[in-house]
């Protein structure tokens, strides 16, 4: 069973401060690594998708960085905003097969 | 951008009952469908993969035979949760791949199933 594991498991910031979450992984056979932001009553939404280490991905405010030999990636929001409230999941992809395994993602709450 | 359409987003179903949720690709075709469920303060948990036109394969603890998936076309894929009982209610979503294939996943928007 691989154990995907997210830090904090919730944050509540005020409105403009920039914040980070962290998504580990197994630094063995990596494949990919996802990031989802993903809102009440609706489809999680893709971010990013993460394949070489030292990728550095960005978005917006949003962006992310993944190290493939530690096992980790990190999520920045730069300046947050209320409608940045989600819960915000990461995936891993090990070797070659394709499904994904999540952790239990980070619930922001952005405060006005 | 692509889309999958999940129904229904709510059910409440008496124990010993079926119930059936429908995953549709509105603009794309899915060749692959992954069902996931997740328990309170757990992750989304893989529970099968079906390939269109073919048999689903289950994760290790899930039970074929109670979560019945049907992938017969490219455009549908539905999961029937039979004889459900209390300890079924879950929260079940799918996520499907194109032929494209690649990095992209789409997912539905979940359903929340409550046997009473």
């Amino acid at each position: 069973i691989l154990n995907v594991e997210q830090s904090p498991q919730s944050l509540h910031v005020q409105e403009g401060d920039s914040t980070n979450f962290t998504c580990s992984f197994p630094s063995s056979n990596f494949y990919a690594l996802h990031w989802y932001r993903w809102e009440t009553a609706k489809s999680p939404e893709a971010l990013f998708v993460m394949t070489l280490n030292g990728d550095e991905k960005k978005k917006g405010r949003i962006s992310a960085t993944l190290n493939t030999k530690e096992g980790y990636s990190y999520l920045y929001i730069k300046g947050s905003q209320p409608e940045d409230s989600a819960t915000y999941l990461c995936a891993f992809i090990q070797g070659s097969a394709r499904q994904l395994t999540f952790g239990s993602g980070t619930q922001l709450t952005v405060l006005p | 951008g692509a889309v999958v359409s999940q129904h229904p987003s709510r059910v409440i179903c008496k124990s010993g009952t079926s119930v059936k949720i429908e995953c549709r690709s509105l603009d794309f075709q899915a060749t692959t469908m992954f069902w996931y469920r997740q328990f309170p303060k757990q992750s989304l948990m893989l529970m099968a993969t079906s390939n269109e036109g073919s048999k689903a394969t289950y994760e290790q603890g899930v039970e074929k035979d109670k979560f019945l998936i049907n992938h017969a076309s490219l455009t549908l894929s539905t999961l029937t949760v039979t004889s459900a009982h209390p300890e079924d209610s879950s929260f079940y979503i799918c996520s499907a791949t194109g032929l494209a294939g690649g990095y992209g996943y789409t997912f539905g928007s979940g359903t929340r199933l409550t046997v009473v």
